[in-house]
This record gives structure tokens, sequence and C-alpha cells, in this order.
């Protein structure tokens, strides 16, 4: 069970657009559409931004939206603002198991 | 509204068994509606899922940890822990507790656990 793969970094300007990828198998990622992704600032508890590949909880702003194309997994960051900087991680349904992505720290420059 | 928190030793030895509780406050653990899960990160590395367990009692494991972890509920105490045996410096981590609902929606803070002699 291997970690997805997610870029190291990813950065942009206020206002810019950002997007992260997440990519697996089809035992993963590809199979199901249970991928869903975590906002984590420095010394704090991950947070939920999107599950089911493109839904977003309550209280998440809707500047974050998630989507999936078979085995790579997608999530943008419109409007980016100062408060976005953090590390991210995808997650995905993998048959009875689960597995986060390597991580991407999204620098808001 | 629905709060975790994890508790146990943040030191333990080489060799033996890390074990970590999670109170749940606001809510039942008994729901069928949810699951119960740790997850946990090394200093300056990502996440990793450790296991989770379901209202039937039904336990999912990490492959990679299989065979030294087991997560049990006391619906009694509205907690669940985690027991993971034979432990060396790289089950060193801060270890989350998180509820389940598709995906990982409430989260404990976390708890650093070092692995030293």
């Amino acid at each position: 069970q291997s970690a997805l793969t997610q870029p190291r970094s990813v950065s942009g300007s206020p206002g810019q657009s950002v997007t992260i990828s997440c990519t697996g198998t089809s035992s993963d990622v590809g199979g199901y559409n249970y991928v869903s992704w975590y906002q984590q600032h420095p010394g704090k508890a991950p947070k939920l931004m999107i599950y089911d590949v493109s839904k977003r909880p309550s209280g998440v702003p809707d500047r974050f939206s998630g989507s999936k194309s078979g085995n790579t997994a997608s999530l943008t960051i419109s409007g980016l603002q100062a408060e976005d900087e953090a590390d991210y991680y995808c997650c995905s349904y993998a048959g009875s198991y689960r597995v986060f992505g390597t991580g991407t720290k999204v620098t808001v420059l | 509204q629905l709060q975790l928190q994890e508790s146990g030793p943040g030191l333990v030895k080489p060799s033996e068994t890390l074990s970590l509780t999670c109170t749940v406050s606001g809510g039942s653990i008994s729901s069928s509606s949810y699951y119960w899960g740790w997850i946990r990160q090394p200093p300056g590395k990502g996440l990793e899922w450790i296991g989770s367990i379901y209202y039937s009692g039904s336990t999912y494991y990490n492959p990679s940890l299989k065979s030294r972890v087991t997560i049990s509920v006391d619906t009694s105490k509205n907690q669940f822990s985690l027991k993971l045996s034979s432990v060396t410096a790289a089950d060193t981590a801060v270890y989350y507790c998180a509820r389940g609902r598709g995906a990982f929606d409430i989260w404990g803070q976390g708890t650093m656990v070092t692995v030293s002699s």
C-alpha cells in the first residue's frame, strides 16, 4: 500500500489559482469516488476540506474545489489567500483501507 | 459539538507496547453512522493511516502495521483505543484519533509519542 503521489510544493500570488494533484492507482483513487483533502497548518490537526472527490463540508469556502480523472485527483484553490498557506494531503479509500498522499506545501507569495 | 481527545504516555521504551486512548465527548461513540480511526505523523513527515474500527466491531488496519496493531472500543466509557506493540524509534510520531463518516471529518488535537530508552 504505497502513499499517493503529490507534488512537494506549489505556490501562487494572492488572488491566483493553484492546483494540487494526487496520483494513485486503479486500486485506490481510480477505483472509488472516495477521495478527500485535508489542510494542515503548522502544529495543528488536519482539517477536512473536500470529501467524496468534490463535496465541501459546511464552513469550507467555495474557493476550494475537487475533481478526479482516472487515477488522479486534484484540489484547486481559487482566489488564493494568505491563510491558505499550509500543507495539504489527499486521502483515498482503497477497499477497506485508507491511504494518504505524500503532502503538498502551498506557499502564498 | 463533538470533540475527540487523545491521551496516553508521551514516552515509550523500544520493544514495548504503545497504548493510547481517544475520549469522545459531545456525542455517542455507538452511532452506526460513523467509524473511528487512528492516524499518525512522524516529525516533519506526512500522514499515515493506522487503522479504523466500525460500529459493528469490524477493524481494518494498515497492512504495514497489521501484525502489531489493535484498535478497540469501550462504549461504556465512550472511548476507543490503540495498541501498537514492539515499537521502535520509527514509531515516534504525533498520533491523532478521528471520526470517520466517509472521510475523517473531526480530529483530535494529537498527542506526541516518543520511542526512546
